[in-house]
This record gives structure tokens, sequence and C-alpha cells, in this order.
């Protein structure tokens, strides 16, 4: 069974831009979590969506946003880009919701700001 | 509110010995506990899980982990570390009251050869 996959696994951006990250989950899994990884912060919590609904919401500005197609796939999207916004993004697909679920993780994509 | 922490943010271990990283998390009622690793490069992988029943529990890779509920600690544990375990290890919690997992600040494994 194939795993998660993140496309691309690096990006390179200016201030301002907007970027679209992308992420196939497992088959099968329907729910799909967004984080961000950042030596300073550790692991941060961006959202979850589960049959293209988000569920729940990490404490991040409106310029992070997201969206879950019929077929699971999940794209996440940054919009004027800052600084702060490098990061390595990580996507986790699971069978279900709630958090009981073991999430199985993409390799994530590399995100850096110039 | 509810937290996860990693009291070593960073451990250096020889080949060969043992290991325990610490995780203790502030949560009210019985939490649902995982730990992950993370190699250079790659996302996260699960190791463990406990939900409940014995609060000894096995994984992949020889590691295992103990719940306390007296100390609110999953401490890892592995009896011989390989230089392949070199890596970040995560802790995570989850509550059924609370519908997301919170993951600790990790702690860095080096292994000395």
């Amino acid at each position: 069974k194939a795993g998660v996959t993140q496309t691309p696994r690096y990006l390179i951006k200016t201030r301002g831009q907007q970027v679209t990250l992308s992420c196939s989950p497992i088959s099968g899994h329907r729910s799909v979590s967004w984080y961000q990884q950042t030596p300073g912060q550790g692991l941060q919590f961006l959202f979850e969506y589960f049959s293209e609904t988000q569920r729940n919401k990490g404490n991040f500005p409106g310029r992070f946003s997201g969206r879950q197609f019929s077929n699971s796939r999940s794209e996440m999207n940054v919009s004027t880009l800052e600084l702060g916004d490098s990061a390595l993004y990580l996507c986790a697909s699971s069978p279900g919701t709630g958090s009981n679920q073991p999430q199985h993780f993409g390799d994530g994509t590399r995100l850096s700001i110039l | 509110a509810q937290s996860v922490t990693q009291p070593d943010i960073h451990i250096t271990v020889s080949e060969g010995a043992s290991l325990e990283l610490r995780c203790n998390y502030s949560y009210g009622a019985t939490p649902y506990l995982f730990w992950y690793v993370q190699s250079p490069g790659q996302g996260l992988q699960l190791l463990l899980k406990y939900f409940s029943g014995d609060t000894l529990v096995q994984g992949i890779k020889g590691f295992e982990a103990e719940f306390k509920r007296s100390q609110s600690s999953f401490n890892l544990r592995k009896p011989s570390v390989h230089w392949s375990d070199a890596a970040e290890y995560f802790c995570a919690v989850g509550e059924t009251s609370y519908d997301k997992v919170i993951f600790g600040p990790g702690t860095s494994l080096s292994v000395i050869p």
C-alpha cells in the first residue's frame, strides 16, 4: 500500500507570494491533517479535514487555508507569504477522525521564503 | 490547558546502551498516548500507542513504553540502542473530549558508535 505522498518536496518562494501544497493520503484514509514544523515551535497543528469538511483548526492566521477533495486528497494554501512561514509542512492521514487515530505521515514539503 | 512535555531536549547514548525517553502530560481523563520517531529528512513514523489495558506496550524496532497514571507519564524505553535509532522522538497525547492530538517538543537522540 502506498504511503502518504506530499508534493512538491521542496519549494522556494519570496515574501508576498502564495503557495499551494498537495497531499495524497493512504488509500482508504478519509482524514487528512496538516502540521507546521519549525526548530523553534516544534510541531504545530494547522487543520484537519474529514470527508471534505474541516473538523479542526489550529491557531494560525487566515492566510493559511486548506481543502479536501472527494478522493480525500488535500491541498493547503498559504497566501501573502512571510519569512516566518519557512518550515517543514507535514501531512498526515488516518482512516477516521478523532484523537485516538494513529497518524501516517508524509515526508513533508520544505518551504523556504526568501 | 492540555500539555505534553518531554524534559530532555537532547540525549546522547552509546551504541548497545539502554535508553529511556521521558514524556509527561497534563490531561483530565485517560488519554490516548503515542510515540513517533522522525529520521532526518523524513516524516514521523508511529512506534507504538496506548489506549487502555496492559500499561506496558510493545512497539516496532524493539521499543516499549509504560503508562503510569499516578505520574502522568508515558516513557519510551529500549534495552539496547542501535546507531540507526539516532533520530527525533515525539510523544503525542489525545483525549476523547479534545478532538486533536498534541505533540510534545521532541527529544533528539544521538548514538555514539
